[in-house]
């Protein structure tokens, strides 16, 4: 069985920039949350993907965007990347309203 | 707003011991929660969870308390071992929210278990 994957492990981009990020369900899960983690502090709910539907949205601005494909992989999208959009990306997958399980995560920096 | 909190960003004890982590929710629709052990340059690993619907849930060495009446919980590990030594997130989910399943997570303690 294999686990939460997640592209690419370090990024680095400079303001105003856009960023995709990419991250693969483990297997059988068709349900995706993504997750932004600053440093010292725990992870905070961006968005949840059930069956290619957004299904919930945390506080966070029109330009996260994201995409579910019908593998149930995932696409998180930062457009117009501020400074203090650098974090711990992190992808949980799970089966509707059950435990997530995280993949490894994306470090961004942005300069 | 912090809807979950732990107070104690580290906590030590001695190898063999029993550790005891500690977490307070201020939401009432809150009806699901777990524990989450996190290394460096890893993801969160899921441990343990429990329905509002009971008191405890022990899985090996782990234990979760919940107290619903003073919004508490606390992950009880017996004995400590210097490989549970990893920083630990408490989260939180209402269930019969129509939003999904989203986690809401505290802080974060981080646990040193020294042999």
């Amino acid at each position: 069985e294999t686990g939460v994957t997640q592209s690419p492990t370090h990024l680095i981009k400079t303001r105003g920039q856009q960023v995709t990020l990419r991250c693969s369900s483990q297997s059988g899960h068709n349900t995706v949350s993504w997750y932004q983690q600053a440093l010292g502090q725990g992870p905070q709910f961006i968005f949840q993907y059930y069956r290619e539907e957004e299904n919930g949205r945390g506080n966070f601005p029109p330009r996260f965007s994201g995409l579910q494909f019908p593998n149930y992989s995932s696409e998180l999208n930062v457009n117009a990347l501020e400074l203090d959009d650098s974090a711990l990306y992190l992808c949980a997958s799970s089966l509707p309203n059950l435990e997530q399980y995280f993949g490894p995560g994306t470090r961004l920096t942005v300069t | 707003d912090q809807q979950v909190k732990q107070n104690s960003p580290s906590l030590s004890v001695q190898e063999g011991r029993i550790s005891i982590l500690n977490c307070d929710y201020t939401n009432s629709m809150f009806d699901y929660f777990l524990w989450y052990k996190k290394y460096p340059a890893e993801g969160p690993t899921f441990l343990i969870s429990i329905s509002s619907i009971k008191d405890k849930n022990e899985d090996g060495r782990f234990t979760v308390f919940l107290n619903k009446s003073a919004k508490h919980l606390s992950l009880h590990i017996v004995p400590s071992q210097p490989g549970d030594s990893a920083v630990y997130f408490c989260a939180a989910s209402a269930l019969r929210e129509t939003s999904g399943s989203r986690l809401t997570f505290g802080e974060g303690t981080q646990l040193t278990v020294n042999p």
